[in-house]
């Protein structure tokens, strides 16, 4: 169990609908990311916070947005969703400092499909 | 920009031998971390282990260590006696050390092991 938790586990719904999925980071870290998998694929970015303010942002689509609260944890909102957009969506989470160091762990992951 | 190559998209390994991932990256740092993650087929993402570039002994975590030449710009994973249980995804990551401060991931190698 790395620490980081993300809910739901699985998710099943409409093209053009809109979703929430949920993160919280580690005891003690201040840094989420945000990265999404698509089937057989590899790990694409998409968008990283960091005590509350926008640090990085990857492919991230305008009919995606993040946010992180002030007690650190972060949601991730798709919209108008797309077929396309069936994926693995990971949070991850560090304590946010900039040393080469500082290692990252994964929440399971939330399973979205849509229909 | 840095960059992080995975060259064996899929390998096999008989169970009980040792078997070598490869990754090799490129960056213009002095100083980085390079860590593996493996995906096993229920999806989270598991940090396997971690290798700083001062490091003067290549890492180790139990049957996992790393092969690291720093000349060479690789940090090959080498799994020993492996187990049914070892198959998986594997990526390989590094952090980068300017900028954002994100995590630049191999597209990975797909192990399986046969009894």
């Amino acid at each position: 169990d790395s620490g980081v938790t993300q809910t739901p586990k699985h998710l099943i719904t409409a093209t053009g609908q809109r979703v929430t999925l949920r993160c919280s980071p580690r005891s003690g870290d201040l840094s989420v990311y945000w990265y999404q998998q698509s089937l057989d694929q590899g790990l694409q970015f998409l968008i990283q916070y960091y005590n509350g303010e926008e640090r990085a942002k990857g492919n991230i689509l305008e009919r995606f947005s993040a946010q992180q609260f002030p007690d650190l944890h972060s949601e991730l909102n798709l919209s108008s969703l797309e077929l396309g957009d069936s994926a693995l969506y990971f949070c991850a989470s560090n304590s946010g400092g900039t040393g080469f160091t500082d290692t990252q762990y994964f929440g399971p992951g939330t399973r979205l499909t849509v229909l | 920009a840095q960059k992080i190559t995975q060259t064996q998209p899929g390998m096999f390994v008989q169970e009980k031998e040792a078997v070598t991932l490869d990754c090799t990256y490129d960056t213009s740092d002095q100083s980085y971390g390079l860590f593996w993650y493996k995906q096993p087929s229920s999806g989270e993402m598991i940090f396997l282990i971690y290798q700083g570039s001062y490091d003067e002994q290549n890492a180790t975590e139990g049957r996992y260590s790393l092969n690291f030449q720093k000349a060479r710009k690789s940090a090959n994973l080498v799994i020993s006696a492996s187990q049914l249980g070892d198959s998986a995804m594997y990526f390989c990551a590094m952090r980068e050390t300017k900028g954002t401060y994100k995590y630049i991931f191999g597209t990975g190698t797909r192990l399986k092991v046969l009894a």
